[in-house]
């Protein structure tokens, strides 16, 4: 059973809609990641939090725009999207931001852009 | 080229069967190498870490070779359950961003 959990599973939105999706690890871990993976795609780092410190942004367009209020939650607020933006949103989370600290997935968000 | 580069596959080997997969990386600083697990609409999850001198986990083993770039997992004695996608993770450009590769599938028949 994961430690981490997001909601909803399932989104579907129009473009001018606002939605968040929401992440929680309860593995008392103190970072927490944003990752896209798209059809065929290979999953793509969106953004980092290090105790509650986004650490990075990799180029990600304003529309979305994450929130960490604490080391055990994690948001992603979404508005104005496009149908690209179509894809499984996964949450991850991990003890400290290191790469040989192994990193736990949360089961994703299905999101559909309409 | 891509960061990270993996035949996408899929894969098809009946029960028993040793198969390998390689995967090839762009970015020769790297220094952190893993392969994970993701099951069809599941999220990935991690297998095992990737060690200069390779290194086995039961039926698993891992192999790198930096010269060439280029790390490898080993399956023995597949079982059904083996069926996945094998996704390749190097570190990218920044030591501690994780760079995916697009993922290998594998179909373990009966």
């Amino acid at each position: 059973e994961t430690g981490v959990t997001q909601t909803p599973r399932h989104l579907v939105m129009g473009m001018t809609n606002k939605k968040s999706l929401k992440c929680e690890q309860h593995l008392g871990h103190n970072a927490m990641y944003w990752y896209k993976q798209s059809a065929k795609k290979p999953l793509e780092l969106m953004f980092v939090y290090n105790f509650k410190e986004q650490t990075e942004n990799n180029s990600v367009p304003s529309r979305f725009s994450p929130e960490c209020p604490n080391s055990s939650h994690l948001f992603l607020h979404l508005h104005t999207l496009q149908p690209e933006d179509s894809a499984l949103y996964l949450c991850a989370s991990s003890q400290v931001w290191d790469v040989n600290n192994e990193q736990f997935f949360g089961p994703g968000t299905r999101l559909t852009v309409l | 080229r891509k960061e990270v580069e993996q035949d996408p596959g899929p894969f098809n080997v009946p029960e028993g069967a040793t198969v390998a997969f390689n995967c090839t990386y762009s970015n020769s600083a790297s220094q952190s190498f893993f392969w994970y697990r993701q099951d069809c609409r599941k999220e990935p999850k991690l297998l095992m870490s990737v060690y200069s001198s390779g290194n086995e986990d039961g039926r698993f083993t891992a192999q790198l070779n930096r010269a060439s770039q280029y790390i490898s997992l080993l399956i023995r004695d597949s079982k059904l359950s083996d069926s996945a996608t094998y996704l390749c993770v190097v570190t990218g450009t920044g030591r501690r961003a994780l760079t995916f590769g697009s993922g290998t599938r594998l179909q373990v028949q009966p």
